[in-house]
């Protein structure tokens, strides 16, 4: 099993540009997220899914789409990049929404907005 | 609400010292409380965790104990290594909602 996998490891955006973050999981997990972690404030929740089909919003969503047409794949689209959306990106998954305790994590994505 | 108060790091350490990193919470119910870490240029790996009050989670000696009366969840290991350098994260898990992280405390443990 791969696990968690993200793509790109690292990008450089210009402010207004578009990109779709990818992450794949290969663990048949319904569960589905993305965070985001910046220096001092820890994992905050972007968007998660708890099934295909199915999405909501974490406690940051603005700027940021996501979509989830199949169990293995969750990619989070930045719609107009702005440098305040750089930080480091993490996919994560889990069993279920009743297990999510237990994640885990794909390497990361390095975004950084110029 | 639901939250995670973690103490601040960093906290340096020598190799063999004590560690403690404290954790305490905020939840509604009884939320699962676990640990994970994050090692150098890496995602988050679960470490440990504990369901219930008074439940011990251990992995690679660190321990750490649910204790509702204080709403803590400590995390201890009684001999560091080098290799346990990394910035470890408290998280609650309040059942059907996303996991709630504490902010993080990076540990550096120097030979």
């Amino acid at each position: 099993n791969a696990g968690v996998t993200q793509t790109p490891k690292f990008q450089v955006l210009k402010t207004g540009q578009s990109m779709t973050l990818q992450c794949a999981q290969d663990m048949n997990h319904e569960y589905m997220s993305w965070y985001r972690q910046d220096p001092g404030m820890g994992l905050r929740l972007i968007h998660y899914s708890v099934g295909a089909g199915i999405t909501d919003q974490g406690e940051v969503p603005n700027g940021y789409n996501v979509s989830r047409s199949t169990t293995e794949d969750f990619p989070l689209r930045l719609l107009s990049a702005a440098p305040s959306q750089t930080s480091v990106y993490f996919c994560a998954s889990s069993y279920n929404d009743r297990v999510q305790g237990t994640q885990y994590f794909g390497p990361g994505t390095r975004l950084l907005v110029l | 609400g639901n939250s995670v108060t973690q103490m601040e790091g960093p906290v340096t350490l020598s190799e063999e010292a004590f560690l403690t990193i404290n954790c305490t919470y905020t939840a509604t119910g009884y939320p699962s409380l676990f640990w994970y870490v994050q090692y150098p240029g890496e995602g988050l790996q679960l470490l440990l965790k504990a369901t219930k009050a008074d439940d011990k989670g251990s992995n690679k000696g660190f321990e750490a104990t649910y204790r509702k009366e204080t709403t803590s969840f400590h995390l201890e290991k009684g001999s560091v290594q080098v290799s346990d350098s990394a910035v470890y994260f408290c998280a609650l898990s309040p059942g059907n909602t996303p996991l709630v992280f504490g902010k993080g405390t990076r540990l550096s443990v120097i030979a």
